[in-house]
């Protein structure tokens, strides 16, 4: 089955610096990834759309400049949580979709961010 | 730091008993639904998905039920074991490339 890898599975960044967290779709070619955020027991939060080789689509109240998307090729997408803050310590989650209206999102594993 | 929010709701059940788990939707327009488990520290995992055009779909062990007309889906889980103890989410697509998750039910199977 489609298979997403998520990396890195955790990291710790001080206040102040950037991280990147990659989602690479292993075995389909993903036309669309979704980004997501989720707070302890809570929901996941839709933070963006992105489709292979155009700008993200940010949910309302998502900063753009501060979560940068890129979804360069038809298997990888990024995450980069620019300036990062504590109160952007979360759980970050990618999906990928093989195409336009396909059955069946395939998730990422998760990275837990926390920054100090 | 992480914010306070609302804490999940939990299904205690017995293992062996059937569990229903419930979810309200929120967009008419949703066409596609997905019921997804997630274990602590992972990421969802796809259980079973409906088309707004079916009323009931039945997989291995659990059943989804729509209902558009109050918005609801329903997740039934047959002789529940406790592997299945989990946190459970619907997911409704609105339009494409728009895919939003319901608030989560916690199931706690005991053994």
């Amino acid at each position: 089955g489609a298979v997403v890898s998520q990396h890195p599975s955790w990291v710790i960044c001080k206040s102040g610096t950037s991280v990147k967290i990659e989602c690479r779709s292993l075995d389909f070619q993903a036309t669309t990834m979704f980004w997501y955020r989720q707070f302890p027991k809570q929901s996941l939060m839709l933070m963006a759309t992105s489709n292979e080789g155009s700008k993200a689509t940010y949910e309302q109240g998502v900063e753009k400049d501060k979560f940068l998307i890129n979804h360069a090729s038809l298997t990888l997408s990024t995450l980069t949580v620019t300036s990062a803050h504590p109160e952007d310590s979360s759980f970050y989650i990618c999906s990928a979709s093989s195409r336009q209206g396909a059955s069946g999102y395939t998730f990422g594993s998760g990275t837990r961010l926390t920054v100090v | 730091g992480e914010s306070v929010g609302l804490h999940l709701p939990t299904l205690s059940v017995q293992e062996g008993d059937n569990s229903i788990i419930n979810c309200a939707y929120s967009n008419s327009a949703s066409d596609y639904f997905i019921w997804y488990k997630q274990e602590s520290g992972k990421g969802p995992q796809f259980i079973i998905d409906i088309r707004s055009n079916m009323d009931k779909r039945q997989g291995q062990r659990v059943t989804v039920l729509l209902n558009k007309t109050v918005k609801h889906l329903s997740l039934q889980i047959a002789a529940t074991q406790p592997g299945d103890s989990a946190v459970y989410f619907c997911a409704e697509r609105p339009s494409f490339n728009k895919f939003y998750f319901g608030s989560g039910t916690k199931l706690n199977v005991k053994p």
